[in-house]
């Protein structure tokens, strides 16, 4: 069965730091999305994809985030300067079209942990 | 704006007894619902979903009414396992342009044999 995959699956940084989390979606999917939930918190939706630009942003997502699809397989989140605040789970997702354009499938996470 | 609660927990039940935990909702417009599940160590996993009132989703022995009445989407099963442990989220979609999952707390349920 189709699953999104999610590299690392725990990342240490420094803060102040870069960070790259890495996605690879369902293959026939077309839309992307970063959700994030900080320990104890509810998940947190990020930015949506679909078509080389971002759709939607919450407010969580600020210049130090961006996103992006490199080639025709993988969905990267970066965090340019991180801080304490951004340790959390992040998921990534994606979805397809028609029917199953609202149906969600989400990555097992990558835990980031800022020092 | 638009949100989702959910009973708090933890649940612990006995094997085989049944299981509800709620779910009500704030919306504008004719939101999709959904119940994701995440099994310890995991990501989410949709487990169902209702996109207009009266629909009923069901998966694996769960179900889920959509009530536009009483704005609730509230997640059952009759016979629950140790397997189900887990932590249950509601969420909605507004759908359309908005393609955006706004997720409940989360339930965390506990199965004892």
């Amino acid at each position: 069965e189709p699953e999104v995959t999610q590299t690392p699956s725990h990342q240490v940084t420094q803060m102040g730091q870069e960070v790259i989390l890495r996605c690879v979606p369902i293959s026939n999917h077309l839309y992307f999305y970063w959700y994030r939930q900080i320990l104890g918190q509810k998940v947190e939706f990020l930015v949506s994809f679909y078509n080389n630009e971002i759709s939607e942003k919450s407010e969580i997502f600020d210049d130090q985030f961006s996103v992006e699809r490199p080639d025709g397989s993988n969905f990267t989140l970066k965090i340019r300067s991180t801080k304490l605040e951004d340790s959390a789970m992040y998921f990534c997702a994606s979805s397809g079209q028609g029917s199953s354009y609202n149906e969600q499938f989400f990555g097992p996470g990558t835990r980031l942990t800022v020092l | 704006g638009d949100s989702v609660t959910q009973m708090e927990g933890p649940v612990t039940l006995s094997e085989e007894a049944f299981l509800t935990i709620n779910c009500t909702y704030t919306a504008t417009g004719y939101p999709s619902l959904f119940w994701y599940v995440q099994y310890p160590g995991e990501g989410l996993q949709l487990l169902l979903k209702a996109t207009k009132a009266d629909d009923k989703g069901s998966n694996k022995g769960f179900e889920a009414t959509y009530r536009k009445e009483t704005t609730s989407f509230h997640l059952e099963k009759g016979s629950v396992q140790v397997s189900d442990s887990a932590v249950y989220f509601c969420a909605l979609s507004g759908g359309g342009a908005t393609n955006k999952l706004i997720f409940g707390t989360g339930t965390l349920l506990a199965v004892q044999p």
